[in-house]
């Protein structure tokens, strides 16, 4: 099982660019969720799943958006990238009230 | 939305010294987790622990759910113990975490 995937690890972006964080889950987890940790912080909750079909922001979900059209996938979109959300984003699953799985992280810089 | 404190923020150990780490919510949770970020950035599950004990090798945990804190202890640290410890718990859909405690273990 490869657990949680993210792709890509690393990318810099320009100002005012577009791209898509992909994240992929193998243990049919029903919840997925989006973290970005900035330098020496702790984890700040983007956005989350309860299942395909149905997103929800959490605390920073400004400048991004999600979709989850099958259980395994949950992208983020960041649509014109500023300099903040230069971060290391991760991504999880989990069972409902489960333990939780991270991806090894993807590093953004926008420049 | 449910506060979760992690103390000390900081901590420096000689090698082979013991250690204890606090992490406190201000709600009722479903379930708790520590996790030990690596200096390479990767999170590793240590512990999924909504109440009690639980041991790993050198490392344990305690929850006291009722009174709303978990602790975890390192015993006889080594240096890959180093790296920030994350407290986090799951309340209302969504798992928040604590800011994070840095151990640094000289040898």
């Amino acid at each position: 099982n490869a657990g949680v995937t993210q792709t890509p690890k690393f990318r810099i972006l320009k100002i005012g660019q577009s791209m898509t964080l992909q994240c992929a889950q193998d243990m049919n987890h029903n919840y997925m969720y989006w973290y970005r940790q900035d330098p020496g912080m702790g984890l700040k909750l983007i956005y989350y799943s309860v299942g395909a079909g149905i997103t929800d922001k959490g605390e920073v979900p400004n400048g991004y958006n999600v979709s989850r059209s099958t259980t395994e996938d949950f992208p983020l979109r960041l649509e014109l990238a500023a300099p903040s959300q230069t971060s290391v984003y991760f991504c999880a699953s989990s069972y409902p009230r489960g333990e939780a799985f991270f991806g090894q992280g993807t590093r953004l810089t926008v420049v | 939305g449910i506060q979760v404190e992690q103390s000390p923020p900081d901590l420096i150990l000689q090698e082979g010294a013991n250690s204890t780490l606090r992490c406190n919510f201000s709600d009722s949770v479903n379930n708790l987790q520590w996790f030990h970020q690596n200096p390479w950035g990767q999170l590793i599950n240590l512990f999924y622990i909504p109440s009690g004990t639980k041991q790993n090798g050198r490392l344990s945990a305690t929850t006291v759910a009722t009174e709303r804190y978990s602790l975890l202890y390192i015993s006889s640290s080594q240096t890959t113990d180093s790296g920030v410890y994350f407290c986090a718990v799951y309340n209302d859909y969504k798992l928040s975490f604590g800011a994070g405690t840095t151990v640094t273990v000289r040898a």
